[in-house]
């Protein structure tokens, strides 16, 4: 079982759409969690990032994290066809004073139709 | 404010040679993280360097080696390149290493 599980994809929907992109995983060690978009052949942006169960809003973005059922999703409202990209869910933990490198998902690859 | 560049952009090798990627940090940023992407993968942590100390290490064999600079900037080293080390190299910085990693665009490596 990989430490961080996400759905390829392609999810494709209608402009406008509510987008849902989730991730699970198995390492309860995990204190934060992140999303990055990454467009084709460009480095990852990162889009937010959280510390605790709950959730936490930015503009058209939503982050959630259920650390009991080791779950976090990403909502997108009024997805426009410049959100297509690929999404990554990405989580760490600190150890010896410091933030440990990130752990991935593989990516969803969302594809917003005009 | 500057982002983090790195360079080259992109290059080919051939399968035993050596190479070298570099990296800028953000501006304010002292700690430098490297990845390894492969096509349709999501990123792989390789090391990561704070202090011109290696800090953290992932699963990477000695071939990928590192360095940080007084200034901050960093170089990834891949000896022996192998075909399978074909994929896209990411520099994230951040500051005394806490959890806000920013990326660069990546350099993009093909070995032949």
């Amino acid at each position: 079982q990989k430490e961080v599980e996400q759905d390829p994809g392609p999810l494709s929907v209608p402009e406008g759409a509510i987008v849902s992109l989730n991730c699970t995983y198995s390492n309860s060690a995990f204190q934060y969690f992140m999303w990055y978009r990454q467009y084709s052949r460009k480095g990852p942006e990162l889009l937010m990032y959280t510390y605790s169960s709950g959730n936490k809003e930015d503009g058209r973005f939503t982050a959630q994290v259920d650390k009991s059922s080791k779950y976090i999703s990403l909502f997108i409202r009024d997805s426009q066809p410049s959100d297509s990209a690929t999404y990554l869910c990405a989580m760490m933990l600190y150890s010896g004073g410091g933030a440990d490198g990130l752990t991935f998902g593989k990516g969803t690859h969302l594809i917003i139709q005009p | 404010d500057a982002g983090v560049t790195q360079s080259p952009t992109h290059l080919i090798k051939t399968r035993g040679q050596q190479v070298t990627l570099r990296c800028s940090p953000k501006s304010g940023h002292d700690t430098v993280s490297w990845y390894q992407q492969a096509l349709g993968q999501g990123p792989q942590f390789i090391f990561q360097y704070y202090e011109e100390e290696e800090r953290q290490r992932g699963n990477f064999p000695d071939r990928f080696s590192g360095h940080q600079y007084p200034n901050y900037s960093s170089e990834l080293n891949v000896n022996a390149l192998l075909l399978g080390d074909s994929a896209l190299y990411l520099c994230a910085s951040s500051f005394e290493a806490r959890e806000t990693q920013y990326f660069g665009p990546g350099t993009r490596l093909l070995v032949l």
